[in-house]
């Protein structure tokens, strides 16, 4: 189906652990974006990626390591996961580049 | 001061009544502006861009943009309970840039 996934949905994890979020889009979107959403903080940008082998950090990078080799797919990393990591990713993609769509989100919890 | 401010919520309307949602930001520079509607536990979903002075319909959703102020709303007309969600307002705040701000967004109760 054409369109953006992320998997997994659900993950649970422990402090310390790697953790790998992935993301692939069908639409051949040069743009592509992590997003974390937290109560009281909204969405708020982690790393973006204008086109394959070319990132940039965004508001909260810390903590975090992304990478794309092939333009439909853009997968984080959570090097050593820590409690305050726990929330809502989202992965977006757009042409425009501005209009942004969204996956469905991957819920993380760190224990 | 945040980049994007939206007024708090929640917000609750009445079927059928208007639902106006506002939303101010901080760089004058700022080009695009979009409306977001993410209901409970989904992911947010693009209903509404618009990147000149003056009003931008579609269907029952109207975005008006006044740069000069540096505000832009969003009217949901004839309000459904199907409209009950969270709005996000976003906004490119460097006129160069790709990025988009979100604002904390605001919860829309749609009462029948």
């Amino acid at each position: 189906d054409a369109g953006i996934t992320q998997s997994p949905r659900y993950k649970i994890t422990e402090t310390g652990r790697q953790v790998t979020l992935m993301c692939h889009q069908t639409w051949s979107h040069s743009y592509m974006f992590w997003y974390r959403q937290d109560l009281g903080h909204g969405l708020r940008l982690i790393y973006y990626s204008a086109a394959a082998d070319i990132t940039d950090k965004g508001e909260v990078p810390d903590g975090y390591v992304v990478s794309r080799s092939k333009t439909e797919n853009f997968p984080l990393t959570l090097e050593s996961a820590t409690r305050s990591q726990t929330s809502v990713y989202f992965c977006a993609s757009s042409e425009s580049p501005l209009e942004q769509f969204f996956g469905p989100g991957t819920r993380l919890t760190v224990l | 001061q945040k980049e994007v401010e939206q007024n708090s919520g929640p917000l609750s309307v009445p079927e059928g009544a208007i639902a106006s949602l506002n939303c101010t930001y901080s760089d004058r520079g700022s080009q695009s502006f979009f409306w977001y509607r993410q209901y409970s536990g989904k992911s947010p979903e693009l209903i509404m861009s618009i990147y000149s002075n003056g009003d931008k319909e579609d269907g029952r959703f109207t975005a008006q943009l006044n740069k000069a102020s540096q505000y832009v709303s969003l009217l949901i007309r004839d309000s459904q309970p199907s409209d009950s969600a969270t709005y996000l307002c976003a906004v490119n705040i460097f006129a160069n840039d790709y990025k988009l701000s979100f604002g904390a967004g605001t919860t829309v109760t749609v009462r029948a």
